[in-house]
């Protein structure tokens, strides 16, 4: 089944070191976000690709980073997380020209803990 | 500014009792309109979605949603819930040429067998 897929499911990293958070997908979409969901709040989108066109939204700190080496994968770099960072990490993929283009579809998700 | 709010927090039914999730947003120009549906421990699964035409849609599982555009509204509705049904529901908006989707903070739906 094509799929959103997100590596690892929970990740535990220390205060200030930096950790990289893995997204696939298998639907051939060319949009892919990342967001931030804490604990009991609404996901907040981070960033976006649009194909290879980085979107960052206004308010996203620069302790976050990102890349998309292809069409398949997206990365989350926290350069040095701190315990605020702490909360789920969501990937989702839309596929534009499509008459679904505005729906997206969710990763399981990467649960972040930062001691 | 772009908002979406969802009236309850938490609500707690019995099974088989009528549910209504109330969900408004704020949002210039065409918007589309979407409830997910995160069960414990599980991923955001899309229950139902407007785009245009008929306001009143049908989802999965039993759901739906009507879209009032002159209340800036679009509600979820289940006319018999189950134990299953115990979730965490959100409602969110983006606008017609997609992108940034905008949540609501989220209900806790419990329902008591």
């Amino acid at each position: 089944d094509a799929m959103v897929i997100q590596n690892p499911r929970y990740q535990v990293t220390q205060f200030g070191k930096p950790v990289t958070l893995s997204c696939s997908q298998t639907l051939n979409h060319n949009v892919m976000y990342w967001y931030q969901q804490k604990s009991s709040q609404a996901p907040k989108l981070l960033f976006h690709y649009y194909d290879k066109d980085f979107n960052n939204e206004a308010d996203t700190p620069d302790n976050f980073q990102s890349r998309r080496p292809n069409t398949s994968f997206c990365f989350l770099d926290i350069r040095s997380p701190g315990l605020g960072d702490a909360a789920m990490y969501l990937c989702a993929t839309s596929r534009t020209g499509t008459a679904s283009y505005n729906e997206q579809f969710f990763g399981p998700g990467t649960r972040l803990t930062v001691l | 500014a772009q908002s979406v709010s969802q009236h309850n927090h938490h609500v707690i039914l019995s099974e088989a009792a009528s549910l209504e999730l109330g969900c408004n947003y704020s949002y210039g120009g065409t918007v589309n309109l979407f409830w997910y549906v995160q069960y414990p421990g599980q991923h955001l699964q899309l229950l139902l979605k407007y785009f245009s035409g008929d306001p009143l849609v049908k989802g999965i599982k039993g759901f739906e949603a009507e879209f009032i555009k002159s209340k800036f509204s679009f509600n979820l509705r289940k006319p018999s819930v189950q134990w299953s049904d115990t979730a965490e529901y959100f409602c969110a908006v983006n606008g017609n040429q997609g992108g940034k989707l905008i949540f609501g903070q989220g209900t806790e739906l419990s329902v008591k067998p």
